[in-house]
């Protein structure tokens, strides 16, 4: 079985740029989460999704990230204008149901902003 | 404020010998705590956890250990080995919501 799928792996662009990722998860988990990771830190929730609906969008600095979900399955995270300190990677994870557990984390997009 | 910490940046142990990682947390919330191991240019790997309402849990060479008392939990390698290097990510949950990440452990088992 196929795990989390994230596109593009790495992503190098230059200030005040959009950029987007993509990120396909495990084929019948219906939660989604989006996490960012600085150097020498841990994963941090931007964003949890129940199927469509975004459950948790505490810690997405929403004038300048979004994202979607469309039919409840791919995911896509936005960010427009990039700033020099979004520079970091940014993480995909999805999990069976909504009683959180095990998340199964895709391998990444590392966002290069100069 | 950081609910989640892993005071050892890094580790290093000889190869067949037992490795510790050691976590706390301040949220007394927390009722599921996990163990991911992450390799260079991967995403992490879920490890082992435990529910808040056990002390103790084990899978093959990797055990985790819960004081709730102490608000402690720690990972256990025994033995060591070479292709255990990586970096170690505590996290903790409260009621199924958010993981809550450490900033992780880098461990190197030396052969």
């Amino acid at each position: 079985e196929a795990g989390v799928v994230q596109s593009p792996r790495y992503k190098i662009i230059e200030k005040k740029q959009p950029v987007a990722f993509w990120c396909n998860p495990i084929s019948g988990h219906n939660t989604l989460y989006w996490y960012l990771q600085n150097l020498g830190q841990g994963p941090e929730l931007l964003i949890r999704y129940e199927n469509e609906e975004a459950v948790d969008d505490s810690q997405l600095p929403k004038d300048r990230f979004s994202a979607e979900r469309l039919k409840g399955v791919d995911s896509t995270l936005k960010i427009q204008p990039a700033e020099l300190g979004d520079s970091a990677v940014y993480l995909c994870a999805s999990s069976l149901g909504p009683g959180g557990g095990i998340q199964y984390f895709g391998a990444g997009t590392r966002l290069s902003v100069l | 404020d950081q609910q989640v910490k892993q005071n050892s940046p890094s580790l290093s142990v000889q190869e067949g010998r037992i490795s510790i990682l050691n976590c706390d947390y301040t949220n007394s919330m927390f009722d599921y705590f996990l163990w991911y191991k992450k390799y260079p240019a991967e995403g992490p790997t879920f490890l082992i956890s435990i529910s808040s309402i056990k002390d103790k849990n084990e899978d093959g060479r990797f055990t985790v250990f819960l004081n709730k008392s102490a608000k402690h939990l720690s990972l256990h390698i025994v033995p060591s080995q070479p292709g255990d290097s990586a970096v170690y990510f505590c996290a903790a949950s409260a009621g199924g919501n958010k993981l809550v990440f450490g900033a992780g452990t880098i461990l190197r088992v030396k052969s």
